[in-house]
């Protein structure tokens, strides 16, 4: 089982709608999430942290956090083709070490006009 | 979040060749990270700048294929040795600060090895 797993996608929406990115993650101990964003030929680009259940609204952007179910989600609101990028999940902390990440493969977002 | 370059953008080196790269922060960071990622591929941590001792290296990549150094808290150098085409990747470095555990990356070098 891999550690950090993501739909590799293409996940495609409509310009205006709402993109909806999922990730789970295998160690029940992790404490950090991150939501990473990639544009094709640059390096990743922190959009998001999320570390408490729940909701964490930035702007167009939300994540959600559910330690139980072990997943981590971000909701893309008026989604722009700004926006289509490959979107990377990161998970920090628990049996690995506090400081090590590991990256899920990333789902690719196309959003089209 | 920090300032972070890197040098050479991108290269493209011959077979049994070394490539050093360089990686700059505008301010003191506490930790500094190595990471490969291949065509198409997630990001794979080679390895843990540690300043003034021995990197830390994850599991697959050794010290004699990849000797890193980090002399102060603002710079560290990745080398790639003895390259074949396999070591064609993205490498990237990140940082993180004291106190938080949140990483931002240096904007990558292209390495290509013929």
């Amino acid at each position: 089982q891999k550690e950090v797993e993501q739909n590799s996608g293409p996940l495609s929406v409509p310009e205006g709608a709402i993109a909806s990115l999922n990730c789970t993650y295998s160690d029940r101990g992790s404490q950090s999430f991150f939501w990473y964003r990639q544009y094709s030929g640059k390096s990743p680009e922190l959009i998001m942290s999320i570390y408490s259940n729940g909701d964490q609204e930035d702007g167009r952007f939300t994540a959600q956090l559910n330690k139980a179910s072990q997943y981590v989600s971000l909701l893309i609101r008026d989604s722009q083709p700004s926006d289509s990028a490959t979107y990377l999940c990161a998970v920090n902390g628990g049996t690995s070490g506090t400081y090590k990440y590991i990256f899920g493969t990333g789902t690719r977002l196309k959003v089209l006009a | 979040s920090a300032v972070i370059s890197q040098k050479p953008s991108r290269d493209i080196c011959q077979r049994g060749t070394s490539l050093t790269i360089q990686c700059q922060v505008d301010s003191q960071v506490t930790m500094m990270f190595w990471y490969r990622q291949q065509p198409g591929q997630s990001l794979t941590l080679i390895a843990t700048a540690n300043q003034g001792s021995e990197a830390t290296y994850e599991s697959g990549f050794v010290i004699d294929k990849f000797p890193i150094s980090r002399p102060n808290l603002t710079f560290s150098t990745l080398t790639v040795s003895n390259m074949s085409p396999e070591d064609s990747s993205i490498y990237l470095c990140s940082v993180e600060r004291q106190s938080t555990d949140t990483q931002y990356f240096g904007p990558g070098t292209r390495l290509t090895v013929l």
